[in-house]
């Protein structure tokens, strides 16, 4: 059973809309992450956060933004969509000392 | 910086054939070293892990062991069966960082 959920599944939206991507976990992990996966299946760390308010871009740039306002969510916004973000996003958790991610089912993003 | 290598796919076998997808690394230090699974539609889950040279993860008849002489990490299974269709990726971490470094994923697609 999944304890990372990630709504919507499947998102199609238009150009210039803004759009967030929920993460939510019942793990009480410390680490969060948002990794997007491109059509050749490839994943890259766009956004990760270590615990409440605290936010750190990844290692691809992104111009998406992400907040930890609580523990347990994880949110993903992108201001203004356009095609090129059109992707797959994945969240993680992971428990402060133990190095093994728990991924979400994924949200699928196709901006028109 | 730290990379990992996984063979390119897709790869495609008949049931209960005999499966190596290979798996080399680049990196200082000792990593954490991993194989996730992504079945179609969903997200990724760990499969195996090992934390040391000659350790040798397993799980669901995959095997792999953390051959640090060759830096290599190659998964196997003895038998596969048409559920073991997915995506596999290969992945590194250091020093308790839970930020995965990932192999671009082999697509595999056994055949009944």
């Amino acid at each position: 059973e999944a304890d990372i959920y990630q709504t919507p599944r499947y998102l199609v939206i238009g150009t210039g809309k803004k759009i967030t991507l929920e993460c939510s976990q019942t793990m009480g992990h410390d680490k969060m992450y948002w990794y997007q996966q491109d059509p050749g299946m490839e994943l890259h760390l766009i956004h990760y956060s270590y615990g409440v308010n605290s936010t750190e871009k990844g290692d691809l740039s992104s111009e998406s933004t992400v907040s930890r306002i609580r523990t347990e969510h994880f949110p993903l916004t992108l201001e203004s969509a356009r095609p090129s973000h059109t992707s797959q996003y994945l969240c993680a958790s992971s428990d402060s000392g133990a190095n093994v991610l728990t991924f979400g089912a994924g949200s699928r993003l196709t901006v028109l | 910086g730290d990379s990992v290598t996984q063979m390119e796919g897709p790869v495609t076998l008949s049931e209960e054939a005999f499966l190596t997808i290979n798996c080399t690394y680049t990196a200082t230090g000792y990593p954490s070293l991993f194989w996730y699974v992504q079945y179609p539609g969903e997200g990724l889950q760990l499969l195996l892990k090992a934390t040391k040279a000659d350790d040798k993860g397993s799980n669901k008849g995959f095997e792999a062991t953390y051959r640090k002489e060759t830096t290599s990490f190659h998964l196997e299974k003895g038998s596969v069966q048409v559920s073991d269709s997915a995506v596999y990726f290969c992945a590194l971490s250091k020093g308790g960082s839970e930020k995965l470094v990932f192999g671009k994923g082999t697509k595999l697609t056994v055949n009944p």
